[in-house]
């Protein structure tokens, strides 16, 4: 099972500032087919999970451009440009390249 | 705009069963693959189980050979028959189209308690 490993998992950030999140995999999520299956998502407080981000890069539709991931093979990132109220929630990496799908623990961002 | 409604949920004893369904509608059933995931109170997401198009299926070891997931495209819904419940099974249970998740269900609450 590819282990997923989030940092950090709390994030106190003060609204209008930068905020990033690591997602490290214990093995690389570059698929045979060459597509690297890796997902972002937001649970905020009482709602379901909402996928931010596809494929390490893509955002969603809806998604406010201040969203971007980044990353290859195992080491990726969830930056916001400038982190406004409604971003408080849980984030959580994925992958889905290999068998069983894998969840990162969480990372609570919350405001200063 | 995709819709997909989870119902089933419920108390039940440990060792019980239960019958979970989830209708989708918004787009069209047949053409994707579906996933169920679940979320234990206060805790983070996990996978349960997929299954594909053409019906093939997909679990996590801790529900393999408990759980069932099914389809019927003529209902646009999608099915998670989960017997041998135990109390480690307590958890919001969603509904999630394809097996990348790109739309989620509100959920519905599984309790396995005596």
């Amino acid at each position: 099972e590819v282990v997923m490993t989030q940092s950090p998992l709390s994030l106190p950030v003060t609204l209008g500032q930068p905020a990033s999140i690591s997602c490290r995999s214990s093995q690389s999520l570059v698929h045979s087919d060459g597509n690297t299956y890796f997902n972002w998502f937001q649970q905020r407080p009482g709602q379901s999970p909402r996928r931010l981000i596809y494929k390490v890069s893509n955002r969603d539709s809806g998604v406010p451009d201040r969203f971007s991931g980044s990353g290859s093979g195992t080491d990726f990132t969830l930056k916001i440009s400038r982190v406004e109220a409604e971003d408080v929630g849980v984030y959580y990496c994925m992958q889905g390249t290999h068998w069983p799908r894998t969840f990162g623990q969480g990372t609570k961002v919350e405001i200063k | 705009e995709v819709q997909l409604l989870e119902s089933g949920g419920g108390l039940v004893q440990p060792g019980g069963s239960l019958r979970l369904s989830c209708a989708a509608s918004g787009f069209i059933f047949s053409n994707y693959g579906m996933s169920w995931v679940r979320q234990a109170p206060g805790k983070g997401l996990e996978w349960v189980s997929s299954i594909g198009t053409g019906g093939s299926t997909f679990y996590a070891d801790s529900v393999k050979g408990r759980f069932t997931i099914s389809r019927d495209n003529s209902k646009s819904t999608l099915f998670l028959q989960m017997n041998s419940l135990r109390a480690e099974d307590t958890a919001v249970y969603y509904c999630a189209r394809t097996i990348a998740f790109d739309s989620w269900g509100q959920g519905t609450l599984v309790t396995v308690s005596s």
